[in-house]
């Protein structure tokens, strides 16, 4: 299976800050992931497919980048609704795998 | 409004089953993979089963092979998992998902599976 090493997996950042979050797969995945937001008691949601791909009706604040075994999620002049938690998956080859999260915290 | 509907969760005790059905509201599953996704109390999300839209190709986590079946039906816009021989470590709650080959676009709000004796 495909491991997907994501980090950090706490960070705690301030309104307006721009803050990355990584994740490395195992092997390559060429473009084939995704990056979801989730706050508690909720389900996902999808923000970013094939790596760069901004979802519909998701803010432009967010981008990804990265292709093969490297990816990132920025988010750009954080805002309140902004702290929650994001996870990667690849979707690439089965099984899929998700990173283990990266809970982002208000300072 | 666009969404899944999960039903079928609940308290099982370890050994026995369930199982979770899954409904569209307001979309179609057309054309589109459907997974389920569980997540086990303070913990991260897990993928546990993909099926194709014409049900010709199905995946599952290591984990609950043998133990799980992901089907779907097509006319009535809805995906199921049979859950037999539930573990302790079965116990979450359990997301479908919609993924039309660009992410996993919808998600249902979670129906809640304890497996407990």
């Amino acid at each position: 299976a495909i491991q997907m090493t994501q980090s950090p997996s706490s960070l705690s950042a301030s309104v307006g800050d721009t803050v990355t979050i990584s994740c490395r797969a195992s092997q390559g995945i060429r473009n084939d992931l995704g990056w979801y937001q989730q706050k508690p008691g909720k389900a996902p949601k999808l923000l970013i497919f094939a790596a760069s791909t901004l979802h519909s009706g998701v803010p432009s604040r967010f981008t990804g980048s990265g292709s093969d075994t490297d990816f990132t999620l920025t988010i750009s002049g954080l805002q309140p609704e902004d702290f929650a938690t994001y996870y990667c998956l690849q979707d690439y080859d089965y099984p899929f795998t998700f990173g283990q999260g990266t809970k982002l915290e208000i300072k | 409004e666009v969404q899944l509907v999960e039903t079928g969760g609940g308290l099982v005790k370890p050994g026995g089953s369930l199982r979770l059905s899954c409904a569209a509201v307001g979309l179609t599953f057309r054309g589109a993979r459907l997974n389920w996704v569980r997540q086990a109390p303070g913990k991260g999300l897990e993928w546990v089963s993909s099926i194709s839209h014409s049900s010709s190709h199905i995946y599952y986590i290591d984990s609950v092979k043998g133990r799980f079946t992901i089907s779907r039906d097509n006319a009535q816009n809805s995906v199921y998992l049979q859950m037999n021989s539930l573990r302790a470590e079965d116990t979450g709650v359990y997301y479908c998902t919609r993924d039309g080959s660009f992410g996993m676009d919808v998600w249902g709000q979670g129906t809640t599976v304890s497996v407990s004796s």
